[in-house]
């Protein structure tokens, strides 16, 4: 079955830690982004990609990074300069970033750092 | 900036009732899309319906229905004969040039047998 993998579901890290979130895709999709959903609030981009080596910052980078060595893979790293890192993080892909393309959501992972 | 906005965090609707979500959103593009996702407890996003700004038509699909107003800048969501499945959180979102999503705040939607 084609889709959108994140692992893992639930992550606990401490504070000061950099943490990687996964996410793989296997529709070949182009494009793919990261959000964050916070309580009471709607997602929020992170970063987004539209092809292999090139990213771009959305609207909340700061305390961010990513890498997109692979079509399929786009991993998140959470560093410890991300002031409030506890959130749900979702990623997503589309066959490309023309403005018809749906964008397919993976199942996310609840970061909780203490 | 775009923004998107839902003004109502909570609504209930009995079983079998319809019931409507509102969305507002401001935007200086001309072509754009319009969306609303639902978010289950097991917190998987999925598409419900989408909106081409340039199509009149309002979208439709089997229970949902929207009311594009492109003038006014609202963008509705109408949910008929309501299910116990439909109990979930509605983001409604803009997406511009680009391909990004702008997201609302969320509607929680709970259904009442």
């Amino acid at each position: 079955d084609g889709g959108i993998t994140q692992s893992p579901k639930y992550l606990f890290r401490k504070e000061g830690q950099n943490v990687t979130l996964s996410c793989e895709q296997n529709l070949n999709h182009d494009a793919m982004y990261w959000y964050r959903q916070d309580p009471g609030q709607g997602l929020r981009l992170i970063y987004y990609s539209q092809i292999v080596n090139d990213f771009q910052k959305g609207d909340i980078a700061e305390g961010y990074s990513v890498s997109r060595e692979k079509k399929e893979s786009f991993p998140l790293t959470v560093t410890s300069a991300q002031k409030n890192p506890t959130a749900f993080y979702l990623c997503a892909s589309s066959i490309g970033l023309a403005l018809s393309y749906e964008q397919y959501f993976g199942p996310g992972t609840r970061l909780t750092v203490t | 900036a775009q923004t998107v906005t839902q003004s109502q965090p909570e609504m209930s609707v009995q079983e079998a009732e319809t019931v409507t979500l509102s969305c507002t959103y401001d935007t200086s593009e001309s072509d754009y899309y319009l969306f609303w996702y639902k978010q289950p407890p097991s917190r998987q996003m999925i598409l419900v319906i989408r909106q081409e700004a340039y199509k009149q038509q309002n979208a439709t699909e089997n229970r949902f229905s929207v009311n594009f107003q492109k003038a006014a800048k609202s963008f509705s969501l109408k949910i008929s004969d309501s299910q116990l499945g439909d109990a979930a959180m509605y983001f409604c979102a803009l997406m511009e040039y680009g391909n990004k999503l702008v997201f609302g705040a969320g509607t929680i939607l709970r259904v009442k047998s």
